[in-house]
């Protein structure tokens, strides 16, 4: 059972590129957050989704963010005109379902914007 | 409001010494789960253990502990005999009925051979 992959593991956009980040979540799960880590900052929610539908996006920045996770495929992250200040590790994770179930992380995606 | 605070942000010890981790969060939600991550230098984030509001035993795995507290909104991670394979940041992770986590800026901890 693969955990959750995350690709590229690294991506170079330069400014005002788009960025598309992938995460196929765990087999049997169809919880998907995803977070970004900025240096010596702890991880910060962006959003939460289930097959096909955004739960909670509170923590998405309103312009250039946006992320889908369809019926069939990855959960895609895609963040549109990027700037330096985009530059951070985003980490997905997944969970069998809410609340209590323990998310498993994938590596993340380290995106440099330059 | 939903909060994290990991306050020690680096640590040193020696191998084999005992060392604990601090957490203390904070929510007004009446059930909730606590989970303490590894970050080793490669990236990945690694689960190492989940509580939930309702159990306050302490827990043992091997070189590892964990004791939390609700009176004093504390779960604090104790690792006995450690090692160089033990160096990785550590995140402290709060998830309530809003099915988010909250986690706390990390502890970056170095063993010392």
């Amino acid at each position: 059972n693969a955990g959750v992959m995350q690709n590229p593991r690294h991506l170079v956009r330069r400014r005002g590129q788009e960025a598309r980040l992938r995460c196929s979540p765990m087999k049997g799960h169809s919880h998907v957050y995803w977070y970004r880590q900025l240096p010596e900052e702890g991880l910060k929610f962006m959003v939460y989704l289930q097959k096909e539908n955004i739960i909670d996006e509170s923590g998405m920045p309103k312009e250039r963010f946006s992320a889908e996770f369809p019926k069939e495929g990855p959960s895609i992250l895609r963040i549109q005109q990027v700037v330096r200040g985009d530059s951070a590790a985003y980490f997905c994770a997944s969970s069998q379902g809410p609340r209590g179930t323990e998310a498993f992380f994938g590596q993340g995606t380290r995106l440099t914007v330059v | 409001a939903q909060k994290v605070t990991q306050a020690q942000t680096e640590i040193s010890v020696v191998e084999k010494e005992v060392v604990t981790l601090d957490c203390v969060y904070e929510t007004r939600d009446t059930t909730y789960y606590l989970f303490w991550y590894k970050q080793p230098p490669s990236g990945e984030l690694v689960f190492l253990i989940r509580r939930n509001s309702f159990d306050e035993q302490n827990e043992i795995s091997g070189r590892y502990s964990w004791n939390f507290q609700k009176s004093t909104s504390s779960f604090n991670f104790t690792i006995t005999a450690s090692q160089v394979v033990d160096s990785a940041v550590y995140f402290c992770a709060l998830k309530t009925s809003s099915n988010q986590f909250y986690f706390g800026t990390g502890t970056s901890l170095t063993v010392i051979p």
